[in-house]
């Protein structure tokens, strides 16, 4: 069975400073990686995908992939209090296209 | 651009009744999805449609069945609804099995009573 890992937090963290979400994942076939924003109430929101090793930097947000690892991450940058959320990590590939998702890490972003 | 729209927000229901809830999206995505969410849960898939005319099972089918009116629309019907079921749910759609990310529905908050 496919697993996504995640420290369910809270995660809390200055404004200002570096938020660095992380998430395992068991099938080495993975392929796809994406992170959601899900802010309480409301529903998932994509914020960043990721395909191959390494950093993609979109904004104040940055994805990094290591696949030897098994690990993808998400850098939040000069965190602001409106980025308070629950971050979900899901992982897709393996011959399968439906993501298997993470149960998400709250972080809370205080000022 | 109204994206994934879920019928109706909220609902209550007593236990044994049953109730349609309706999903639309209008990106022209392929695939549509039901999933629900509960506490220290995560996201749990019900069921799926790859394409207009297919439904599979997901992770947690059971007392649930699906609908997969036309390539707008997939529909997620409680025949006897229990207290388990419970939850905040999802539709959503995606463009097609490319690895795509999913686009969600403001999501229906029910409650078994």
């Amino acid at each position: 069975q496919k697993e996504v890992e995640q420290n369910s937090g809270p995660l809390s963290v200055p404004e200002g400073a570096i938020a660095s979400l992380n998430c395992t994942y068991s099938d080495r076939g993975s392929q796809s990686f994406f992170w959601y924003r899900q802010y309480s109430g409301k529903s998932p929101e994509l914020i960043m995908s990721i395909y191959s090793n390494g950093d993609k930097e979109d904004g104040r947000f940055t994805a990094q992939l290591n696949k030897a690892s098994q690990y993808v991450s998400l850098l939040i940058r000069d965190s602001q209090p409106s980025d308070s959320a629950t971050y979900l990590c899901a992982v897709m590939g393996g011959g399968s296209y439906i993501p298997t998702f993470g149960r998400g890490t709250s972080l809370i972003v205080h000022p | 651009n109204a994206g994934v729209t879920q019928t109706p927000k909220f609902q209550v229901l007593k236990t044994g009744q049953s109730m349609t809830l309706q999903c639309a999206q209008d990106m022209n995505h392929n695939s549509m999805y039901w999933y629900r969410q509960d506490p220290g849960m995560g996201l749990r898939l019900i069921y799926y449609s790859a394409s207009e005319g297919t439904t599979d099972k997901g992770e947690v089918p059971n007392g649930y069945n699906v609908s997969r009116l036309n390539k707008r629309e997939f529909s997620l019907r409680l025949e006897s609804a229990a207290p388990s079921q419970t939850s905040v749910y999802f539709c959503a759609s995606s463009e097609d099995g490319t690895g795509v990310g999913y686009t969600f529905g403001s999501g229906t908050r029910l409650t078994v009573v």
